[in-house]
């Protein structure tokens, strides 16, 4: 079944402490990307990947890091997580940033 | 900057017709239309490329007018199942990068 994978669904955390947000899929998809969703902003952008090796900022990338090192993983790192960066999060991935994107199920992160 | 929607939200009648506006003050490459359900993650409905087509999927389609950079999503005869937060998603010219709108919540009431 084609899909993308994100891990954890839920996650509480502490202001500081390092996590990561897995990404997977099994598309053979080019294009990824990570978007965060907040009440009343929609769906923003934090940074995507045309292809491996291959990362750019999206529209709200402070605070966050990426890395593409294989084709199908895309995961979210943030390095010193504030409360300002709870929010849910979802991963996508399509054949090229203006094909149709799959989306995974999200992950809602709370920092406190 | 986000493209902005309109309307913010909708309530409707099974049966009746809406339609959602997309607008960008940036040249627009191609528009994507999702709707997402309470909960889950957003669904694909459909994409327009630059060459001012239509498309349709069922009883929804959309245009897209590259000169005005909107595009419009047509609901017609509405469903209790189309109810959701629909967004456009738009890729511009030159970049990579992919900006969704603002959303339009819809509720179809029976």
């Amino acid at each position: 079944e084609a899909q993308v994978t994100q891990n954890p669904r839920y996650l509480i955390t502490v202001t500081g402490k390092k996590l990561t947000v897995t990404c997977s899929q099994n598309m053979n998809h080019e294009y990824m990307s990570w978007y965060r969703q907040d009440p009343g902003l929609g769906l923003r952008q934090i940074y995507y990947s045309m292809n491996v090796e291959v990362t750019d900022k999206g529209d709200v990338p402070e605070g966050y890091k990426v890395s593409r090192k294989e084709k199908r993983n895309f995961p979210l790192i943030l390095e010193s997580p504030s409360p300002n960066q709870t929010s849910l999060y979802f991963c996508a991935s399509s054949f090229s940033g203006a094909t149709e994107a799959f989306f995974g199920q999200g992950t809602r992160l709370t920092v406190v | 900057q986000q493209p902005v929607q309109s309307p913010q939200a909708v309530i409707l009648r099974e049966g009746e017709d809406a339609v959602i506006n997309c607008s960008s003050s940036k040249a627009l490459y191609s528009v994507h239309w999702y709707r997402q359900k309470h909960g889950e993650a957003p669904v694909f409905l459909m994409i327009l490329l630059k060459g001012g087509e239509q498309k349709g999927h069922e009883k929804i389609s959309a245009s897209f007018n590259e000169k005005k950079q909107q595009s419009s999503l047509y609901l017609t005869a509405s469903q209790l199942s189309y109810s959701g937060t629909y967004f456009c998603g738009t890729a511009t010219s030159g970049t990579y990068k992919y900006i969704f709108g603002t959303g339009t919540r819809l509720k179809v009431l029976a």
